[in-house]
């Protein structure tokens, strides 16, 4: 079946540090793959999200590429800032329409 | 546009009672979907719908929990008798019919069972 695995935090930075969120996955065929956030308070937003091998997903600062040769999809941010502390969850669906499977997230908490 | 809407935000709720969750998906988002995340853990999937059909329910945990969806709108899940161990947070998600990766989620409903 299909899972994903990512980091367990919690990751604490300081505000401008470099930021890695490490994900695999395990899947059959040619999954598209998320990151999603969970703000305080809030529901899970998307992220960034890439379709095919090759691809990267970006938005907010925040990058990840798809890598077939690894399975794997981390997410990256050059410069973190306070607000960027969240919950993320990397995630995957085999297809269109399709139900997601989620890694058990990761909390990030940025300090000044 | 509305977003995804959940119904209660939170809910305390004693063993045994029964609790209803509603879900208000986007408009003209034929697919909705349930997930549960439970104590920290992964986000599980419980269930899918395509308008008023269930396409996929093999995230379900057990028969007592109940999910419909009216007319293909909005959606409800029951969960009857409610033990301990159903506490998590119900997030509910809905995405377009054809030719969509992305699902948008409501907020979700705190359930906790004491």
């Amino acid at each position: 079946g299909n899972s994903v695995t990512q980091m367990e935090g919690p990751v604490t930075l300081s505000e401008e540090a470099f930021l890695t969120i490490n994900c695999t996955y395990t899947a059959t065929g040619y999954p598209s793959l998320f990151w999603y956030v969970q703000y305080p308070g809030e529901g899970l937003q998307l992220l960034l999200k890439a379709t095919k091998a090759d691809d990267k997903g970006s938005n907010k600062g925040f990058e990840a590429t798809y890598r077939k040769e690894t399975t794997s999809f981390h997410l990256e941010k050059g410069s973190v800032q306070v607000s960027d502390s969240a919950v993320y969850f990397c995630a995957l669906t085999p297809g269109t329409a399709s139900k997601l499977t989620f890694g058990t997230g990761t909390r990030l908490q940025v300090t000044l | 546009e509305a977003g995804v809407t959940q119904f209660p935000s939170h809910s305390v709720i004693e063993k045994g009672q029964t609790v209803t969750l509603r879900c208000d998906p986007i408009s003209g988002h034929d697919n909705l979907y349930w997930y549960r995340r439970v104590m920290g853990k992964e986000i599980k999937f419980l269930l899918h719908f395509v308008k008023e059909s269930k396409q996929d329910e093999s995230g379900m945990p057990n028969n007592r929990f109940l999910a419909e969806r009216t007319g293909g709108t909005y959606s409800t899940l029951k969960v009857q008798p409610a033990e301990l161990e159903d506490s998590g947070v119900y997030f509910c998600a809905s995405s377009q019919a054809l030719g969509s990766t992305e699902a948008f989620f409501g907020q979700g409903t705190r359930l906790t069972v004491v």
